[in-house]
């Protein structure tokens, strides 16, 4: 079974502040994705590596950045944190390069900017 | 209008009936869909890809109608544990990318 995990359920963070979320993968999958989703919005891509060191902006980056030094480590980072980022924060992993395979999701990580 | 669209429900219906709903896409060059269900304050988790000559998982019926761009699910003989929000998904392309989320129909059984 697939097996992605984010560091941390619930995580409570002041304005200003510079936020890390984990997220790590244990099938040597090569694609791996942060979304954030909030209520009648749906799931939104903020950014997707397909490759180590390799990203691509998704939707909504704007007030993100992310890292991929290791193939199965995915990094979220919230620069400066703002109250509209409050949010829950959902990692994906992916094999191939074919969209015709499916995300294996993590546990998510609700996050709240105080 | 929104490139992945669904009811968000509430659907209410009584435990063994049949429910059935939609999500329409707006993308005629989109190649791959997916059902994902999403329990209250969990992550997604795969139902079913669906397939173009429609695809079955005992209860769960999924099907593609490209003509009119929508995929739809097929609840037999509902249970309690069905409850949950229905997500679709479909890409765009053949980027791994390129995969949009709807917001999700929500499903509540009752007894």
């Amino acid at each position: 079974d697939v097996k992605v995990t984010q560091s941390s359920r619930y995580l409570v963070k002041r304005t200003g502040e510079k936020v890390f979320l984990e997220c790590v993968q244990d099938m040597d999958h090569e694609n791996m994705f942060w979304y954030r989703q909030d209520p009648g919005l749906g799931l939104r891509l903020i950014y997707f590596s397909y490759d180590v060191k390799m990203k691509e902006k998704g939707d909504i980056p704007e007030g993100y950045s992310v890292s991929r030094e290791k193939k199965e480590r995915f990094s979220l980072i919230l620069e400066s944190a703002s109250t509209n980022q409050t949010s829950m924060y959902l990692c994906a992993s992916m094999t191939g390069t074919h969209s015709n395979q499916p995300q294996h999701f993590g546990d998510g990580t609700r996050l709240s900017i105080l | 209008r929104k490139e992945v669209e669904q009811d968000p429900g509430p659907f209410n219906v009584p435990e063994g009936a049949t429910v059935a709903f939609n999500c329409t896409y707006s993308n005629s060059a989109s190649q791959s869909f997916f059902w994902y269900r999403q329990d209250c304050r969990k992550e997604p988790k795969l139902l079913m890809s669906v397939y173009s000559s429609g695809n079955e998982d005992g209860r769960f019926t999924a099907q593609l109608n490209r003509a009119s761009q929508y995929i739809s699910l097929l609840i037999r003989d509902s249970k309690l544990s069905d409850s949950a929000t229905y997500l679709c998904a479909v890409n765009r392309g053949s980027s791994a990318s390129k995969i949009i989320f709807g917001s999700g129909t929500r499903l509540s059984i009752r007894p």
